[in-house]
């Protein structure tokens, strides 16, 4: 059964280093997002792209986040200067279409800022 | 912003009992709704999804209902199994939008 892969499954990092999370979404999705949930809290939006394009973002996902897919496979998202309550689970996400339909997620990248 | 919640942070059942989850929305102009079951160190798994023009949608042991006039939804696990032991979200999305609002998960213990 086709799946969203995230990598990697854990990743430290120092405070105001930038990190690079990695996802390669169901072959033909479409639609791609990323959503965060930080430890015991609810799972939150932070961005969907479509078309090579961010279609709609969070308020959270401020000018230290970007997301790419270079290459046609690959969805990333990065954080250029890594601040402690960035500290979450990642999930990465892909559909087939908007509208009526669900959202495949990966298995998470657990991001630590120390 | 709570437009989803979840009151219920956690349930526990017998096995073979029914388990039912409850959600509730704030926001009229959602009209697709979406439960996923979470186990711990995985991504959410999509498990049923109902549209607002239903008032009910069945998969196998699961069964959502949705009562838009209450701004209310509920998941029904009939009969419970162990293995249904996880972190439930309810998700909902407003038409001409990208992005899914979670609420905050009601965990279920199903008792062997």
């Amino acid at each position: 059964e086709p799946e969203v892969t995230q990598t990697p499954s854990h990743q430290v990092t120092q405070m105001g280093q930038e990190v690079i999370l990695r996802c390669v979404p169901i072959s033909n999705h479409l639609y791609f997002y990323w959503y965060r949930q930080i430890l015991g809290q609810k799972v939150e939006f932070l961005v969907s792209f479509y078309n090579n394009e961010i279609s709609e973002k969070s308020e959270i996902f401020d000018d230290q986040f970007s997301v790419e897919r270079p290459d046609g496979s690959n969805f990333t998202l990065k954080i250029r200067s890594t601040k402690l309550e960035d500290s979450a689970m990642y999930f990465c996400a892909s559909s087939t279409r908007t509208g009526n339909t669900e959202a495949f997620f990966g298995q998470g990248t657990r991001l630590t800022v120390v | 912003d709570q437009q989803v919640k979840q009151n219920s942070p956690s349930l526990s059942v017998q096995e073979g009992r029914i388990s039912i989850l409850n959600c509730d929305y704030t926001n009229s102009m959602f009209d697709y709704f979406l439960w996923y079951k979470k186990y711990p160190a995985e991504g959410p798994t999509f498990l049923i999804s109902i549209s607002s023009i239903k008032d009910k949608n069945e998969d196998g042991r699961f069964t959502v209902f949705l009562n838009k006039s209450a701004k209310h939804l509920s998941l029904h696990i009939v009969p419970s199994q162990p293995g249904d032991s996880a972190v439930y979200f309810c998700a909902a999305r407003r038409s001409g939008t990208y992005k899914y609002i979670f609420g905050t998960g009601t965990r279920l213990k199903v008792l062997a």
